[in-house]
């Protein structure tokens, strides 16, 4: 079973720095290519990064390019996003997804998500 | 880079059939045969319901099919159950080699 936990949420204040990580199991995670997806509350879904399945491209939005950082640790199953500069409207529900299939970037399965407050 | 074009919300009664639309432009939707769509439920984490414009993954309900046409994709729920119900979101990869979601449909079955 694909099994994606996030974790390294929180309260930070504007302009500070913070780490996500996702913890992969249950799939060969070397094989696929992974993204992070936001949700701020009571609002829609908004694509962040993606990176393929050795790292060697990552791709940004707008408005988050600059500022945050996707890698992955293969040999640990586990995916990151260093985020920094925090803005307020950076606040959101951060989702790690795995790609739909071997090989594939189109996004497939979701981690619960992990919530991060950028608050003064 | 907008945000795919979605109606707001869309309802239906028990048994019936709906269609929810997503409209990019040529450089998203129209572009690639790569829009998928999602279920999220209160609370919850997105869930696949569609892939590659009309690939089901295994689990979802055969009820569940997709199409597209020009740069309006579409996802239909056939025999509409009361479960269906919740928020719907299209994803389209795009020509910069990034991903835009839609604006997301709330289903109601009345």
């Amino acid at each position: 079973e694909v099994q994606l936990v996030e974790s390294g949420g929180g309260l930070v204040q504007p302009g500070g720095s913070l780490r996500l990580s996702c913890a992969a199991s249950g799939f060969t995670f070397s094989s696929y290519w992974m993204h992070w997806v936001r949700q701020a509350p009571g609002k829609g879904l908004v694509w962040v990064s993606r990176i393929d399945t050795d790292g060697s491209i990552t791709t940004y939005a707008d408005s988050v390019k600059g500022r945050f950082t996707i890698w992955r640790e293969n040999a640990k199953n586990t995916l990151y996003l260093q985020m920094n500069s925090l803005r307020v409207e950076d606040t959101a529900v951060y989702y790690c997804v795995r790609g739909v299939e071997y090989g594939s970037s189109r996004i497939g399965y979701w981690g619960q998500g992990t919530l991060v407050t950028v608050s003064s | 880079q907008s945000a795919l074009t979605q109606p707001a919300s869309v309802s239906g009664s028990p048994g019936q059939s709906i269609t929810i639309s997503c409209t990019g432009t040529s450089s998203d939707v129209g572009g690639y045969n790569y829009v998928s769509w999602y279920q999220q439920n209160p609370g919850k984490a997105p869930k696949l319901m569609i892939y590659d414009v009309s690939n089901r993954p295994s689990g979802v309900s055969y009820r569940f099919s997709g199409s597209k046409s020009g740069n309006t994709a579409s996802l239909t729920i056939s025999g509409l159950q009361a479960e269906d119900e919740g928020d719907y979101y299209c994803c389209s990869y795009t020509s910069t080699t990034t991903y835009v979601f839609g604006t997301g449909t709330k289903v109601t079955v009345v």
